[in-house]
C-alpha cells in the first residue's frame, strides 16, 4: 500500500531565510505527488504536482519541488520564506491507476519569525 | 469558475444524532472524494465516488455513508454520532481519480 512519510512535525525559519519541507513515498511505481498547504480553519490548496516529465515542478506562491525516483521523494523548496507563508503542509501520493485514493502525510507545519 | 463548495460550513450536533454534509464539485468534475481530518490522525480517506458510483472506500465503520447524485453533487452521512467523530470534513473534486484534486473549505462538526 502507499504511504507517505513527512519526516518534520514542526520547522520553524526566519522571515528571508530558505525553506525545505521532506516528503519520502513508498509506491510500487511511479506516482502521481502533490503538495498542498492550508490555513488554520480552511480546506488544502494546491501548491503543485508531479506527473510526469521534468523532475523540476514549479508551483504557486513561488515554491518549487523536486522528484528524485532513487531516494523515493520529493520535497519542497523555497528560496525565501515570507510571514504568509507560515501554514501546514500536506504531502500526498495519488496512483497513476486511478485505483487507490490520494494518501496524504500528517504534515508539517511552519512557523515563520522576524 | 466556482471552487468546491460545501455545506454547512459549521455544525453542532448531540451523540447519537444523525448528520449530512453537501460537497458541490467543481463543474465538470465528476470524482468526489471525501476526507476526516483530525489533530491526532490526520487526513483520512472516507470514500471517493466517481459518476454515481462508489470507487475506493476507507477503513471507517459503516456508520458513514456517502452517495452521488447524476449532477456529480456529492452527500456524506453519519448516523449515530460518537464524539470521536469531531472533525473537519473535507471535500475534494477531479476530473478523474488520482490527477489531482481541489479542496473545499470543509465542515467543521462538533458533536457534544
Amino acid at each position: 500500500a502507499q504511504s507517505v512519510t513527512q519526516p518534520d512535525i514542526h520547522i520553524t525559519v526566519s522571515e528571508g531565510a530558505s525553506l525545505e519541507l521532506r516528503c519520502n513515498y513508498s509506491y510500487g511505481a511511479t506516482p502521481y505527488l502533490f503538495w498542498y498547504v492550508q490555513s488554520p480553519g480552511q480546506g488544502l490548496q494546491l501548491l503543485l504536482k508531479y506527473f510526469s516529465g521534468d523532475t523540476l515542478v514549479q508551483g504557486i506562491k513561488g515554491f518549487e519541488a523536486e522528484f528524485k525516483r532513487s531516494q523515493s521523494s520529493f520535497n519542497l523548496r523555497k528560496p525565501s520564506v515570507h510571514w504568509s507563508d507560515a501554514a501546514e503542509y500536506f504531502c500526498a501520493v495519488g496512483s497513476r491507476s486511478g485505483n487507490t485514493p490520494l494518501v496524504f502525510g500528517k504534515g508539517t507545519r511552519l512557523s515563520v519569525i522576524a | 469558475k466556482a471552487g468546491v463548495t460545501q455545506t454547512p460550513r459549521y455544525l453542532i450536533k448531540t451523540r447519537g444524532q444523525q448528520v449530512t454534509l453537501s460537497c458541490s464539485p467543481i463543474s465538470g468534475h465528476r470524482s468526489v472524494s471525501w476526507y476526516q481530518q483530525t489533530p491526532g490522525q490526520g487526513l483520512q480517506f472516507l470514500f471517493e465516488y466517481f459518476s454515481e458510483t462508489q470507487r475506493n472506500k476507507g477503513n471507517f465503520p459503516g456508520r458513514f455513508s456517502g452517495r452521488q447524485f447524476s449532477n456529480s453533487r456529492s452527500e456524506m452521512n453519519v448516523s449515530t454520532l460518537e464524539l470521536g467523530d469531531s472533525a473537519l470534513y473535507l471535500c475534494a473534486s477531479s476530473l478523474d481519480t488520482g490527477r489531482g484534486y481541489t479542496f473545499g473549505s470543509g465542515t467543521r462538526l462538533t458533536v457534544v
